[in-house]
């Protein structure tokens, strides 16, 4: 089962802001790095931040992560279309010794 | 080209085994961490197993005991044993390499189905 939550769904128009949350504990977010991830439908999950805020090469600055105690963010700013997908954040939680994926968040552009 | 390539996939009874392998090519595969995530039909994405470059291996409960990750570095290849497989295993399984402490290369998928 998850144990980091996020809003099961996001949506704003073409060209403004939406905020993704990630809620965990001292034991994952609180204390190991977070990454994000796209999915598009019927596609692989995609790397978009690493290391809680860092963005991989290829990846468009409107994509912003950021960390704080034990929750996270994504932000995406000047959304487009192409930006309809899911989204999932993940970290390694030190007390089960696994990783744990968010619930996930569905990204609607209206 | 960075790539990985899962196989396996299949439908198979309750309680029957599967293996799937994940090849790897385009980066030195023993240098790195590899992680089993799966998601099933509709669902969000759910992390199996990883093991790591030195071979130390760890688990979700919910395969921990029926689940086995291993490595052949010389074919540049990872497994999954899966044993007593269960209608709740029925998935889309990806292999994914670490790379700055993330999941930053992915491949297509296998999916894995349970079912008599």
């Amino acid at each position: 089962q998850s144990v980091l939550t996020q809003p099961p769904s996001v949506s704003a128009a073409p060209g403004q802001k939406v905020t993704i949350s990630c809620s965990g504990g001292s034991s994952n977010i609180g204390s190991n790095y977070v990454s994000w991830y796209q999915q598009l439908p019927g596609t692989a999950p995609k790397l978009l931040i690493y290391e809680n805020t860092k963005r991989p090469s290829g990846i468009p600055d409107r994509f912003s992560g950021s960390k704080s105690g034990a929750s996270a963010t994504l932000d995406i700013a000047g959304l487009q279309t192409g930006d309809e997908a899911d989204y999932y954040c993940l970290a390694w939680d030190s007390s089960l010794s696994a990783g744990v994926f968010g619930t996930g968040t569905k990204v609607t552009v209206l | 080209e960075v790539q990985l390539v899962e196989s396996g996939g299949d439908l198979v009874q309750p309680g029957g085994s599967l293996r799937l392998s994940c090849a790897a090519s385009g980066f030195t595969f023993s240098a790195y961490d590899m992680h089993w995530v799966r998601q099933g039909t509709g669902k969000g994405l759910e992390w199996v197993s990883c093991i790591g470059s030195g071979g130390d291996t760890y688990y979700s409960d919910s395969v921990k005991g029926r689940f086995t990750i291993s490595r052949e570095n010389a074919k540049n290849s990872l497994y999954l044993q899966m044993n007593s497989l269960r209608a709740g295993d029925t998935a889309v399984y990806y292999c994914a390499r670490v790379g700055r402490n993330a999941l930053d290369i992915w491949g297509q998928g296998t999916m894995v189905t349970v079912s008599s």
